[in-house]
């Protein structure tokens, strides 16, 4: 069965300070996602990571994909008010169509 | 990325009754998914809305509870039938142009049951 952990859980940040998320996931995957989720809103796709070593930039977030460690990482650059919200991951086997998500990252940056 | 819109947005219901959640798309999209999040808790797949076929439904979620409609590449309905509190959640649309691609998902019906 796919599993999908994220972590931390809850992340609370001072302004202009870096830090990561991770995402590990249980079996080999075909596609990794993630998106953000502002209180009260729907999901926004941030990125979508396709094969080993992938790196996707925007603005102070960068993704990264590691398909042999089963890891992802969302890096947060100089963190800024406007980056508060939820964070998931999910991963997508393409046999079964099988996506899950993870918990969600509650990221809360204070100045 | 496609604009999606879900009917109602959200709505409080008494328990035993149905609601019929309405998912409307700007364009034509192959696959068509329904999602429930619990307040503060991830997204759990419901099932799978092709049109021209059965829904596809995950372990836990039945036919008879969550009948879905996908009569054309625009438009799905998803119904939660005989309300209990515990059907109390977000449910949340999303799309997608083939296997494997992004989804993008819909604003999401907020329901209380009471």
């Amino acid at each position: 069965e796919l599993k999908v952990e994220q972590n931390p859980l809850f992340l609370s940040m001072q302004e202009g300070k870096n830090y990561t998320i991770y995402c590990n996931y249980s079996t080999t995957s075909d596609r990794l996602y993630w998106y953000r989720q502002d209180p009260g809103k729907s999901l926004e796709s941030l990125f979508v990571l396709l094969s080993n070593g992938a790196v996707k930039q925007e603005g102070r977030l960068m993704a990264s994909l590691d398909t042999k460690a089963r890891l992802s990482t969302l890096h947060i650059t100089a963190a800024v008010h406007d980056l508060s919200a939820t964070y998931f991951c999910a991963v997508l086997r393409y046999n079964n169509n099988d996506m899950r998500f993870g918990a969600g990252t509650r990221l809360t940056v204070k100045p | 990325s496609a604009v999606i819109s879900q009917k109602p947005s959200r709505d409080i219901c008494q328990r035993g009754t149905s609601l019929t959640i309405q998912c409307q798309v700007d364009s034509q999209v192959t696959m068509m998914f329904w999602y429930r999040q619990q307040p503060g808790q991830s997204l759990t797949l419901i099932a799978t809305a092709n049109q021209g076929s059965e829904a596809t439904y995950e372990s836990g979620f039945v036919i008879d509870k969550f009948p879905i409609s996908r009569p054309n590449l625009t438009f799905s309905t998803l119904t939660v039938s005989n309300m209990s509190p515990e059907d109390s959640s977000i449910y949340l649309c999303s799309v997608a142009s083939g296997v494997g691609e992004t989804q993008y998902f819909g604003p999401g019906t907020r329901l209380l049951v009471l």
